[in-house]
């Protein structure tokens, strides 16, 4: 099946700093990928939709200045998380479908996910 | 947006099936029911989405009501390994998945 691979699994930054995440589709093309954050024993929450080429569009509440997302070719997308800080810990999650498939019946393939803690 | 209804936590015996339930009573024609799961600090798996008829693959079986205002989810023959909070989610014709509470199964040996 279709793999999305995220990078770093994990990591550690202090407060302040900002951490850049990776998501990759490695076998196929995906021109919208979505990007998840989750907090301990809590559901996912969709933070935004991430577009080839164009701007991400974010979900209410979600500062888009604070959580910046660049999709700039059809397997990369990235979400940076600016000047971090302690609230922002979490488990920060992609997804995408695969362009080929038909846009209501296309599964959607996540990442393994990318834990984040600010020291 | 459809939403959907779980039960928050259910328990299934080792081997025996695991039935899990999920209402999205306000459900629109073009909308197709999901269902995901998630083991602790993974990524959510696909398991299985349908329409209007009843699927089956490798991993489970969906069934879906005539009224297609709810549908279960089967785990034919549950292993520890099942253990994992299964989400149902109602795709929007936007495309976006949105997540609900889910259920936490527990597979007891």
């Amino acid at each position: 099946g279709a793999v999305v691979s995220q990078h770093p699994s994990w990591v550690i930054c202090k407060s302040g700093t900002s951490v850049k995440i990776e998501c990759r589709s490695l076998d196929f093309q995906a021109t919208t990928m979505f990007w998840y954050r989750q907090f301990p024993k809590q559901s996912l929450m969709l933070m935004a939709t991430s577009n080839e080429g164009s701007k991400a569009t974010y979900e209410q509440g979600v500062e888009k200045d604070k959580f910046l997302i660049n999709h700039a070719s059809l397997t990369l997308s990235t979400l940076t998380v600016t000047s971090a800080h302690p609230e922002d810990s979490s488990f920060y999650i992609c997804s995408a479908r695969d362009h080929g498939a038909g846009a209501n019946t296309g599964e959607l393939f996540f990442g393994e996910g990318s834990r984040l803690t600010v020291l | 947006d459809a939403k959907t209804t779980q039960p928050p936590s259910m328990d299934c015996a080792e081997g025996r099936a695991a039935n899990l339930p999920c209402n999205h009573s306000t459900i629109s024609g073009n909308e197709y029911v999901y269902w995901y799961r998630q083991i602790h600090s993974q990524g959510p798996q696909y398991i299985i989405h349908g329409l209007k008829n009843n699927e089956t693959n490798e991993m489970a079986s969906l069934i879906i009501t005539e009224d297609r205002k709810s549908s279960t989810l089967i785990l034919p023959h549950a292993t520890l390994r099942d253990t994992a909070v299964y989400y149902c989610i109602v795709l929007r014709t936007g495309n976006q998945f949105y997540f609900g509470t889910g259920t936490s199964l527990t597979v007891i040996p």
